[in-house]
């Protein structure tokens, strides 16, 4: 079934270590996001990619990297996660940057 | 800055119409999208705005207003399963999405 897989489900982590969130679409779409979605708040971007090769910094980019070597997988990294980045990660993907975003299942990542 | 304002939370009978409004300030202008999202689940596309007026599809129809900074989310016939909350979401000129924090519609028998 085409569409977006994220991994893991859920994840609890010490603060300070250092943990990568995955993103891999099927459906050859152009453009990848993530954001976090926090309880009474929108959903916020982190990261962009428009296209393989680029990355773009969102609304809350701090204390996270991406990359995009090639079309289907957009990796999020904590490089050294904090108790603040407690959310729910959602990565999304659109066919270009104006068309309906599809989402993943999302990551429930707890940082103690 | 941007904003989205949405009602934090609805309440509606089975069977009924509900009405979610929408207003926004935002830099630039590049449509308004409605996402409906279960709880513990994803966000799922509904519908996609650029130019005033309604959009009819099926049960669910949403207007805009771009001179207004409005747009509304309507669902007619409700059923259980609409129990969700519906997300409104614009896009700026630099073709981000700016989100409202969600509406909560409960629906009762």
């Amino acid at each position: 079934i085409a569409g977006i897989t994220q991994a893991p489900t859920s994840q609890i982590l010490a603060a300070g270590r250092r943990m990568t969130l995955r993103c891999t679409q099927d459906m050859r779409h152009n453009a990848m996001y993530w954001y976090r979605q926090d309880l009474g708040l929108g959903l916020r971007l982190i990261h962009y990619s428009n296209t393989a090769g680029t990355t773009g910094k969102g609304e809350v980019p701090d204390g996270y990297s991406v990359s995009r070597a090639n079309t289907d997988d957009f990796p999020l990294t904590l490089a050294s996660a904090v108790p603040s980045q407690t959310s729910v990660y959602f990565c999304a993907s659109s066919e270009g940057a104006n068309q309906p975003q599809h989402f993943g299942d999302g990551t429930r990542l707890s940082i103690l | 800055g941007q904003n989205i304002d949405q009602p934090t939370e609805m309440t509606a009978t089975e069977g009924a119409i509900v009405q979610i409004n929408c207003t926004y300030q935002t830099s630039g202008f590049n449509g308004l999208f409605w996402y409906q999202q279960h709880a513990g689940e994803a966000p799922t596309f509904l519908s996609y705005n650029v130019l005033d007026g309604l959009e009819e599809k099926g049960r669910f129809s949403s207007f805009l207003s771009r001179s207004k900074g409005y747009s509304y989310l309507l669902l007619k016939e409700l059923q259980m399963k609409d129990s969700a909350s519906y997300l409104c979401a614009v896009m700026d000129s630099n073709y981000q999405l700016i989100w409202g924090a969600g509406t909560k519609l409960i629906i009762k028998p």
